[in-house]
Parts: C-alpha cells; sequence; structure tokens
C-alpha cells in the first residue's frame, strides 16, 4: 500500500539553525517524490521533486530508496521558511500526501 | 492568469444533500485532480482526470464521482452528505498525466455539512 509518513506535527526552531523534516515512504513501484509547502494564506506550491535534484530557497531532499525516505534539509533556517510541509508521492495515478510538518523558525 | 480557479470558496450544506464543485485548471492544462483535506491532515487523493477520462481514483465511496469537461474544466459531485465530508477540497491542474510532473494547487472550497 502507498503510504506517506511525516513523524512531526510541529519543528520549532532557530533562525540560523540547520533544519530537517523527515519524511518516510511505502511503495512497491519506483515513487515520485515531491515536497510541497503552503505560506501562511497561500496555496499549496511545489517545493521541489527528487527527480529535479534542484535547491529551491536553500533547501535539498535527497531519495535514500534503501531506507525509503525523502528527508527534507535546509542548513540554515530563515524566518520566512516558517509554513507547513507536505511530503507527497505519486504513483499508479495516485499522489499520496503525508499529514504535514508545520516549521516555525523563531527569531 | 488567475491559476487554477475553484467555486464556490465556501458554502454550508444539510446532511443528505447533494454538492458540486468546481475547477478551472491552467490553461493549457489537461489534468485536473480532486482532493479532501481534513483539518490537520494532509490532501487525500480522490480522483485524477486527463483527457475527459478518469485516470485515477482514491479510496472514497461511490458517492464521490467527477466529471471533465471539453474545456478541461471538471466538477467533483458528492451525494448524500455526510457530516464526516466537512473539509477543504482542493482542485489542482498539470499540463500532463504523467508522475513527475508539477501540480498547481487551487485555494480550494471549504464544505461544512451541518
Amino acid at each position: 500500500a502507498q503510504r506517506v509518513t511525516q513523524p512531526e506535527k510541529l519543528l520549532s526552531v532557530f533562525k540560523g539553525a540547520p533544519v530537517e523534516l523527515k519524511c518516510n515512504y511505502s511503495y512497491s513501484g519506483s515513487p515520485e517524490l515531491f515536497w510541497y509547502v503552503q505560506y501562511s494564506r497561500q496555496r499549496l506550491q511545489l517545493l521541489l521533486r527528487h527527480i529535479s535534484r534542484e535547491s529551491i530557497k536553500g533547501f535539498t531532499a535527497d531519495l535514500n530508496k534503501g531506507e525509503t525516505s525523502f528527508h527534507l534539509k535546509k542548513p540554515f533556517a530563515q524566518e520566512e521558511d516558517s509554513a507547513m510541509y507536505y511530503c507527497a508521492l505519486s504513483g499508479g495515478f495516485k499522489t499520496i500526501f503525508g499529514a504535514g510538518t508545520r516549521l516555525f523558525v523563531k527569531a | 492568469d488567475a491559476g487554477v480557479t475553484q467555486s464556490p470558496t465556501h458554502l454550508i450544506k444539510t446532511r443528505g444533500q447533494h454538492v458540486t464543485l468546481r475547477c478551472s485548471p491552467i490553461s493549457g492544462h489537461k489534468s485536473v485532480s480532486w482532493y479532501q483535506q481534513v483539518l490537520g491532515q494532509g490532501p487525500q487523493f480522490i480522483f485524477q482526470y486527463y483527457e475527459k477520462e478518469e485516470r485515477g481514483r482514491g479510496n472514497f465511496p461511490d458517492r464521490f464521482s467527477a466529471r471533465q469537461f471539453p474545456n478541461y474544466s471538471s466538477e467533483l459531485n458528492v451525494n448524500a452528505l455526510l457530516l464526516g465530508d466537512s473539509a477543504l477540497y482542493l482542485c489542482a491542474s498539470s499540463y500532463r498525466r504523467s508522475e513527475n510532473t508539477e501540480a498547481f494547487f487551487g485555494q480550494g472550497t471549504r464544505l461544512t455539512v451541518v
């Protein structure tokens, strides 16, 4: 069964501290993995996808097939990173989202 | 381009009633997906439509149905509403149906069933 697990509902860090938002998935095939972000009063939007292997707003995510993980990382958190982050998996014409992690970056 | 637009933004229905939610995708996008988001949870996949045909379906009862029109807009219909159907319903469009394609989300329709 397809499943995406984000174990932390809330993550609070100080500005300048490293951030890691965890995502584990379960899927029998080769999934496409994404991180979506929702800033306050804005729509859900794509942050990055594993196939692109890019860094967006300083965030990176590496797909670890052995550990079935796709953790989102940023070396130095900024206040404007405060938002809701969702990990998502696409496969078999379905897209499954995790429950989300709220990141709060304190000044 | 206004992006993905959904209507209405809010509505209140009574248990047992029927509701229709509407979605207009970004111009040129041929794929539309629907999600249900209950408070405190991530979006849950309901349907994906591409070129007017259903391509994917989530674990929702038959009370939920959808269709896509020749202009690629879409409707989500829910019959015999239950209190548990109260949620934010999101529509997302993408250019292709392939699974590594970015989805663009609408602002959602907030449905309250009383």
